[in-house]
């Protein structure tokens, strides 16, 4: 079955640093999706994709994070300066065609230092 | 704003107990439910999910949830719970074409 995956299981950076998380979505799917969850709260959107840009993107969000569709494959997340506040679990998630479920990819734990 | 809410944050129950866990949605129109289960240190797996036709529904590992639409709630169910049940579980909802978005989760501890 195919499954959405991400890279790397887990990445500790020092604050100030510049991350980039990947993600490669089910092959066949259009819509893609960040998410993040701090330890022991819940899952919040940050954004999602669609035809080669944002179509919505949460609070968040803001200026330090960017996402990319470098090639047909990977999904990309970057955080530009990361902060302390940063440290979370990273779930990249996608989807066919609307009305349908989001696969979730296995996370990717960043540790901000 | 459209929102998610989980009512219980933690449910302790003894195997063989019967589980319900609430889940109400903001807003009416057209929604797309979900349960996602979170077992320790696993990512999100998908439960159940409704989109449209029999309010009940079923889904993996003996669970299911009833969409009422007029409570605006999707609550899930499981008739007698295991202790491979403990896990956190995330009810969502998209509104339309629009984006999920999650409740804060209710952590599930079963008692051997």
């Amino acid at each position: 079955e195919p499954e959405v995956t991400q890279t790397p299981s887990h990445q500790v950076t020092q604050m100030g640093q510049e991350v980039i998380l990947r993600c490669v979505p089910i092959s066949n799917h259009l819509y893609f999706y960040w998410y993040r969850q701090i330890l022991g709260q819940k899952v919040e959107f940050l954004v999602s994709f669609y035809n080669n840009e944002i179509s919505e993107k949460s609070e968040i969000f803001d200026d330090q994070f960017s996402v990319e569709r470098p090639d047909g494959s990977n999904f990309t997340l970057k955080i530009r300066s990361t902060k302390l506040e940063d440290s979370a679990m990273y779930f990249c998630a996608s989807r066919g065609l609307a009305p349908d479920t989001q696969y979730f990819g296995p996370g990717t734990r960043l540790t901000v230092l | 704003a459209q929102s998610v809410s989980q009512h219980n944050h933690h449910v302790i129950l003894s195997e063989a107990a019967s589980l319900e866990l609430g889940c109400n949605y903001s807003y009416g129109g057209t929604v797309n439910l979900f349960w996602y289960v979170q077992y320790p240190g696993q990512h999100l797996q998908l439960l159940l999910k409704y989109f449209s036709g029999d309010p009940l529904v079923k889904g993996i590992k003996g669970f299911e949830a009833e969409f009422i639409k007029s409570k605006f709630s999707f609550n899930l169910r499981k008739p007698s719970v295991q202790w491979s049940d403990t896990a956190e579980y995330f009810c969502a909802v998209s509104w339309g074409n629009n984006d999920m978005r999650f409740g804060a989760g209710t952590r599930l501890t079963v008692k051997p």
